[in-house]
């Protein structure tokens, strides 16, 4: 079945600097990618989801690319500031199907 | 404001006793899902349903019962708690053929 890696568990950034965070996937059937923010002590928060037949999307600093060819996903937080603190989870789905696959998630701490 | 509520936030149970957590959705969706998240594990996802009346089995159902009454009500029941099922507890909701789910808050649970 389908298998995420998301990387890396934990990165560290000074606020400004960009973050980036890839997750790849296996199975070239997905049609369906999310990326979701955890915040300390709060449930999944969705932040951006992308069809397959799209390549980028932006939308307030945060940039989601789709390369489909090596089945990678990545989200790229432009100019990051302590707020983006939390941990952010990739998520893919098949087009029909009921249940969705999500990355082990990655910490960011952003540094003031 | 669509949303997915749970409850209780925090529960201690003891071992061998039965313990409910409640999720109701105002989303409309037909699907509603139970995870629980453990450091290490990310999200492993423990039953699911297509909507009132059913319940499917996810990847770590030992142990663990659903109950979809209704479209806005999911419940996971323990029926002999033990102290591994201590974690953090999700219910989500979501449609098929995407991965944009709306988390609740979580349940932190106890079991000693």
């Amino acid at each position: 079945g389908e298998q995420v890696e998301q990387r890396p568990p934990h990165l560290s950034v000074r606020e400004g600097d960009s973050a980036i965070i890839i997750c790849t996937y296996t199975d070239s059937a997905t049609a369906y990618f999310s990326w979701y923010k955890q915040e300390a002590g709060a449930g999944l928060q969705l932040l951006m989801s992308v069809l397959s037949n799209v390549d980028r999307k932006e939308e307030q600093g945060l940039t989601v690319l789709l390369n489909k060819k090596d089945k990678r996903l990545s989200l790229n937080l432009t100019a990051a500031h302590p707020g983006d603190s939390a941990v952010y989870f990739c998520a893919v789905s098949e087009g029909n199907a009921y249940k969705v696959i999500f990355g082990k998630g990655t910490h960011l701490h952003v540094l003031p | 404001e669509a949303a997915v509520t749970q409850s209780p936030r925090n529960k201690v149970a003891v071992t061998g006793g039965k313990v409910t957590l409640s999720c109701n959705q105002t989303n409309n969706h037909n699907n509603m899902y139970w995870y629980r998240q453990d450091t290490g594990h990310g999200l492993r996802l423990i039953h699911y349903s297509y909507g009132a009346g059913s319940t499917e089995k996810g990847d770590i159902p030992d142990g663990y019962k659903a109950s979809r009454p209704s479209q806005e009500n999911f419940s996971l029941i323990l029926e002999l708690a033990t102290p591994s099922q201590t974690s953090v507890y999700f219910c989500a909701s979501g449609d098929e053929g995407n991965s944009d789910y709306t988390f609740g808050s979580g349940t932190r649970l106890l079991v000693i």
